[in-house]
């Protein structure tokens, strides 16, 4: 069974420049989730789908950042402009069963340094 | 979802049991205590989850206090790819998992 894929897995660009994230999840799998993690922390959520629906995008900073997910299948997560902070490694996880399941499969992420 | 509170690093002489702790005296009822770990530049992986009893599977065993106040996360025979960031979390409900900083194991050979 093919895991989460994500594309690209390094991205380098200067600040105020735009950037899109890909993500696949595993087949089958109706919940989907786009973290944020920061050098030496745990990864934070920025939005998560059930299906097409986006259900909690309350820590999705909105001025710049976006995401879709326009099939219920895969989605692309965008930063227009990007910023300094915005560095980071950008994570997709996919769940068959909702939130209450608490068994994520994640990719291995999409690290971008805005310079 | 329960705050969950680990030591920032743990060694571990390869071949010997990594016993990794988490206190989580808030945790209420009905809030799981599931473990990830993230090996260098993957993403998370689940490792265990569970509620009151202990649980093993082919990768560690967890043991819950009975008050369910805190746990350990057993690894029986570390080898050095077993070197990660370990993540303790209580979870219930429609809510997401909240990662903390965890726990950055380093097996020694």
């Amino acid at each position: 069974e093919a895991g989460v894929v994500q594309s690209p897995r390094y991205k380098i660009i200067e600040k105020k420049q735009p950037v899109a994230f890909w993500c696949n999840p595993i087949s089958g799998h109706n919940t989907l989730y786009w973290y944020l993690q920061n050098l030496g922390q745990g990864p934070e959520l920025l939005i998560r789908y059930e299906n097409e629906e986006a259900v909690d995008d309350s820590q999705l900073p909105k001025d710049r950042f976006s995401a879709e997910r326009l099939k219920g299948v895969d989605s692309t997560l965008k930063i227009q402009p990007a910023e300094l902070g915005d560095s980071a490694v950008y994570l997709c996880a996919s769940s068959p069963l909702g939130t209450s399941n608490g068994e994520l499969f994640f990719g291995e992420g999409s690290r971008l340094t805005v310079l | 979802d329960a705050k969950t509170t680990q030591p920032p690093s743990m060694d571990c002489a390869e071949g010997r049991a990594a016993n990794l702790p988490c206190n989580h005296s808030t945790i209420s009822g009905n809030e799981y205590v599931y473990w990830y770990r993230q090996i260098h530049s993957q993403g998370p992986q689940y490792i265990i989850h569970g509620l009151k009893n202990n649980e093993t599977n082919e990768m560690a065993s967890l043991i819950i206090t009975e008050d369910r106040k805190s746990s350990t996360l057993i690894l029986p025979h570390a080898t050095l790819r077993d070197t990660a960031v370990y993540y303790c979390i209580g979870h219930s409900g429609n809510t997401p998992l909240v990662f903390g900083k965890g726990t950055r194991l380093s097996v020694i050979a």
